[in-house]
C-alpha cells in the first residue's frame, strides 16, 4: 500500500532537547511539507520542499529544522529553540500539478514536554 | 495573501438532519479549494476539491459542496448525518506562491452528531 508514514506516534521531549520526527512516503512525490496543528488554530506550515535537497521555510519555521536527503523522507527535528514545541505534527505529500495536485497526509505525532 | 474563514467551531446536528458547514475564501484569482476531514488523533483525509469546471463537486462518504465564486464560499454538505461523521473539517485554499503550491487552512469546524 501507497502511503505516508509518521513515527512516533507520541514523542516526549525534555527541556533542552533536540527531537526528530520521522515522516516517509512511497507515493513517489517530489514536494513534502511540514505541519503544525494547535486548538483552534487549524494547521500552520513549518517548513516545505520541492525537491531532494532542497527546502524552503514555511510560516513558523522558527525553533525547527528539516532536512531532504532522499526523495523518500523528510524528517523534521524540533530543537531546543522552539519554546512551545506542544502540539501535533502532520506530514504532507503533494501529487500532481495545477489543477490536479492535492495533498495527502500522514497520520501525525503528538509531541509532548516532560 | 489568500485566507480561509471557517464559521462556527462547533456545529451540532441531529442523526439524519442536514450537515452545513461554511468556508468563505478571499482571493484575487480563481482558486483551488478543499476540504478535508480529520477523526480524534489522525491525519487528514481529502473529502473533496475544487479546481475547475463544475461548481457542485461530489466527495467521499456522501459529502459535497458548491464553489460559488460571487459569494467567495465553498460551503460543504450533507443532506443527512450519520454518528460516523463527528470529526473535525477543514476547509483549505491553494495559493501558488514562490513556484509552490501552499494550502492555507481554516482554523476548523467540530461537527458533532446528536443520537
Amino acid at each position: 500500500d501507497g502511503g505516508i508514514t509518521q513515527s512516533p506516534k507520541y514523542l516526549f521531549r525534555k527541556e533542552g532537547q533536540n527531537v526528530t520526527l520521522s515522516c516517509e512516503q512511497n507515493l513517489n512525490h517530489d514536494a513534502m511539507y511540514w505541519y503544525r496543528q494547535d486548538p483552534g488554530q487549524g494547521l500552520r506550515l513549518i517548513y516545505y520542499s520541492q525537491i531532494v535537497n532542497d527546502f524552503q521555510k514555511g510560516d513558523i519555521a522558527e525553533g525547527y529544522s528539516v532536512s531532504r536527503e532522499k526523495k523518500e523522507s523528510f524528517p523534521l527535528t524540533v530543537t531546543s529553540a522552539q519554546k512551545n514545541p506542544t502540539a501535533f505534527y502532520l506530514c504532507a505529500s503533494r501529487a500532481g500539478q495545477g489543477n490536479r495536485e492535492t495533498q495527502y497526509f500522514g497520520p501525525g505525532t503528538r509531541l509532548l514536554v516532560l | 495573501a489568500q485566507s480561509v474563514t471557517q464559521l462556527g467551531s462547533h456545529v451540532s446536528v441531529s442523526e439524519g438532519a442536514l450537515v452545513l458547514l461554511r468556508c468563505n475564501y478571499s482571493s484575487s484569482v480563481p482558486p483551488y479549494l478543499f476540504w478535508y476531514v480529520q477523526y480524534p488523533n489522525q491525519g487528514l483525509q481529502l473529502l473533496l476539491k475544487y479546481t475547475t469546471g463544475a461548481t457542485l463537486v461530489k466527495g467521499i462518504n456522501g459529502f459535497e459542496a458548491e464553489f460559488k465564486k460571487s459569494e467567495t464560499s465553498f460551503h460543504l454538505t450533507k443532506p443527512s448525518a450519520h454518528m460516523s461523521d463527528a470529526a473535525e473539517y477543514f476547509c483549505a485554499v491553494s495559493d501558488y506562491y514562490s513556484g509552490t503550491y501552499k494550502y492555507i487552512f481554516g482554523t476548523g469546524t467540530r461537527l458533532k452528531v446528536l443520537a
